[in-house]
């Protein structure tokens, strides 16, 4: 089974800062998504990565398969970007459902 | 704009009484999700079904939870008997795979049920 890390657990940011959130995992996968969850609970889907780098807007997210790691960056941080974020991957095969982070606590203060 | 959608959204119970809850795909995906939330243990897949068919529910207690896809607009997770350590937010979300992404489908998540059982 994979075993995914994210750091740091918990993050509190100043409008405006370049945040970087981390994840490894063990075993080598076919996909890795981020996720959001909003303090109402809902769960929103990021990106999903096997390869390289995505952008959308002010996030970013890289993966290095070699190295078992990926990263969520958000350029020019706002609070509204304060959530839970939640690194997630697929194992090989397809046969598999996501495996998850603890998710990082991310606030993003005015 | 078509999402998932998951009911009741809350549910307060007593032990040992049945629960159901009810999950709509978006209209045309093919995978289903059951995934369980809880403070303790994060995001936690119980089981999935590709084309209706189950593929795994090995995140599942057998003797008490089962999941089901009637028809391919409505999937089901039934606890009987519920415990006290059932209580989580209980999501659901689907996709569209195609043969040559297996693996790399976006999932869409319903806004969860929130199950409490006393």
């Amino acid at each position: 089974k994979n075993e995914v890390e994210q750091s740091p657990q918990n993050l509190t940011a100043q409008e405006g800062e370049f945040i970087t959130i981390n994840c490894s995992y063990s075993v080598g996968i076919s996909a890795l998504h981020w996720l959001q969850q909003h303090p109402g609970g809902g769960i929103v889907s990021l990106f999903m990565l096997s390869s390289g780098k995505k952008k959308h807007g002010r996030l970013i997210a890289t993966i290095n398969i070699q190295e078992k790691h990926s990263s969520l960056h958000i350029t020019a941080s706002h609070p509204r970007d304060s959530a839970v974020y939640i690194c997630a991957v697929r194992s090989g095969g397809g046969a598999d459902g996501l495996t998850f982070g603890k998710g990082t606590h991310l606030i993003i203060q005015p | 704009d078509a999402r998932v959608t998951q009911t009741p959204r809350h549910k307060v119970t007593e032990m040992g009484q049945e629960v159901t809850m009810r999950c709509q795909p978006i209209l045309g995906h093919n995978t289903v999700f059951w995934y369980r939330q809880t403070m303790m243990q994060g995001l936690e897949l119980l089981a999935y079904f590709r084309n209706r068919a189950p593929l795994d529910d090995s995140g599942m207690p057998k003797d008490r939870f089962s999941a089901e896809m009637p028809d391919a607009t409505l999937a089901t997770l039934k606890i009987q008997p519920s415990e006290p350590r059932d209580s989580a937010v209980y999501f659901c979300a689907s996709g569209l795979v195609s043969k040559h992404d297996r693996g790399r489908e976006t999932q869409y998540f319903g806004p969860g049920t929130r199950l409490l059982v006393l």
